[in-house]
């Protein structure tokens, strides 16, 4: 059974980089899957953020194309997230999560990342 | 991409049964019959209930259908039940090979 488990700082100062880590058990990363972030800002709905295959295929939310970067590191079984030049409207809880017939399953339990000076 | 739109808030009294609707474009609902619709109850993650418009995966309560018509993805949950509030989000996959997801309703149980 696949689980999921994000991890990193909880405080981003505006205009730095957010990193998260999500931890795969269950099943090798390098299975075929891909692997995706989504978020959801206090008190607001569920926004895709983009995935990555294991091969380094991904894709990404248009609106936050330019900012985001998605890796798999396959020795950790682990992937992650960047997101650049932050903004107190990247405040969010991030979730990380798989695809599983076009709808996402499982997912981490999120964790809150608030950006502020 | 947009996101698809959802009621903002759907009520009903416990045994009843309601409907949630999900209305996109021919370059995500419509184009595919990759629907899927989560339930998230209160600090919590969201939690799968229906994938491929009306496919429910296992363990979830047959109370819970799906369906679609168009640009337009349906929820219904019969028989209401106290445990069935909580907000719930569609998804779908899109043409431009991403994913977008519904605005969110929430669901209150009389």
């Amino acid at each position: 059974q696949v689980q999921l488990q994000e991890s990193g700082p909880g405080l981003v100062k505006p205009s730095g980089t957010l990193s998260l880590t999500c931890a795969v058990s269950g099943v090798s990363i390098s299975s075929h899957k891909w692997w995706a972030w989504v978020r959801q800002p206090p008190g607001k709905g569920l926004e895709y953020i983009g995935e990555m295959y294991h091969t380094g295929s991904s894709n990404c939310n248009p609106s936050l194309k330019s900012r985001v970067t998605i890796s798999v590191d396959k020795s950790k079984n682990q992937f992650s997230l960047n997101l650049s030049s932050v903004t107190a409207a990247d405040t969010a809880v991030y979730y990380c999560t798989t695809p599983n017939g076009f709808g996402f399953d499982p997912w981490g339990q999120g964790t809150l990342v608030t950006v502020s000076s | 991409q947009s996101a698809l739109t959802q009621p903002a808030s759907v009520s009903g009294s416990p045994g009843q049964s309601i409907t949630i609707s999900c209305t996109g474009t021919s370059s995500d609902v419509g184009a595919y019959n990759y629907v899927s619709w989560y339930q998230q109850h209160p600090g919590k993650a969201p939690k799968r209930i229906i994938y491929e418009v009306s496919n429910r995966p296992s363990g979830i309560s047959n109370r819970f259908s799906g369906s679609k018509s168009g640009d337009t993805a349906s929820l219904t949950i019969s028989g209401l039940q106290a445990e069935d509030e909580a907000d719930y989000y569609c998804s779908s996959y899109t043409t431009s090979v991403t994913y977008v997801f519904g605005t969110g309703t929430k669901v209150t149980v009389l």
